[in-house]
């Protein structure tokens, strides 16, 4: 099973450009990488997802290396809104091979 | 659209007491269904999945069971709480085929006291 690594938290100012990396070292070929966003007291909510390469939609970019051991979330020109708690999931042959990660608290500052 | 729903949202309960939680998914069929718990401040544990009606996976051994009276109602169970099942309780569901896309409930916060 792929055990995920994520930064405890981070910190960043709105209008910056934030990247959260998941380490994933024993990734299997038919898992995917899913980051979801959770604020406090909520579930949490789908950002995105992908296999390799790049990713992008209208809230953030999926980056994942060729080797995929690990994964980046960009979270473009963040706000203060942005301040939450974001996981990566890596899994997708069956449900009892979903990996979550511990999560990352970012706060993002004025 | 899809909308899933739990109740209740917020639980004071005492040591010992028994646990009803109840989740229903509307809009979509045969869906996978999780339990997920959350300790103040920590990640996701998942508890128990199922991938149709009677059929329940236990991912962690505790006190806590699951069942699946209805192809889009999920409801978590205990006959005795303990202090450390307090936290949040989160279900969520994805289509039958994929797993990573999951769609979580709005939560019910659980205090043992």
């Amino acid at each position: 099973l792929a055990k995920t690594t994520q930064p405890i938290s981070m910190d960043s100012y709105e209008g910056q450009e934030v990247n959260i990396t998941c380490s994933h070292n024993n990734i299997a070929t038919n898992d995917y990488i899913t980051w979801y966003q959770q604020f406090p007291s909520q579930g949490p909510r789908f950002i995105i997802q992908g296999y390799k390469t790049k990713v992008t939609n209208e809230v953030a970019s999926l980056f994942i290396p060729a080797d995929r051991k690990s994964s980046t979330l960009s979270l473009p020109r963040v706000s203060l809104s942005d301040t939450a708690v974001y996981y990566c999931l890596v899994g997708g042959d069956s449900n009892y091979q979903l990996i979550w990660g511990a999560g990352t608290k970012l706060i993002i500052k004025p | 659209s899809q909308t899933i729903h739990q109740w209740p949202a917020t639980l004071v309960q005492p040591v010992g007491s028994p646990l009803s939680l109840e989740c229903t998914v509307e809009g979509t069929s045969n869906p996978n269904l999780y339990w997920y718990r959350q300790a103040a401040g920590r990640g996701l544990q998942l508890l128990f999945y199922s991938v149709g009606i009677g059929q329940i996976s236990s991912e962690v051994p505790q006190n806590l069971s699951a069942s699946r009276p209805q192809d889009r109602q999920f409801i978590l169970s205990s006959k005795k709480l303990l202090l450390s099942d307090s936290g949040f309780y989160l279900c969520a569901w994805s289509v039958r085929s994929s797993y990573n896309e999951q769609f979580f409930g709005p939560g019910t916060r659980l205090t043992v006291l």
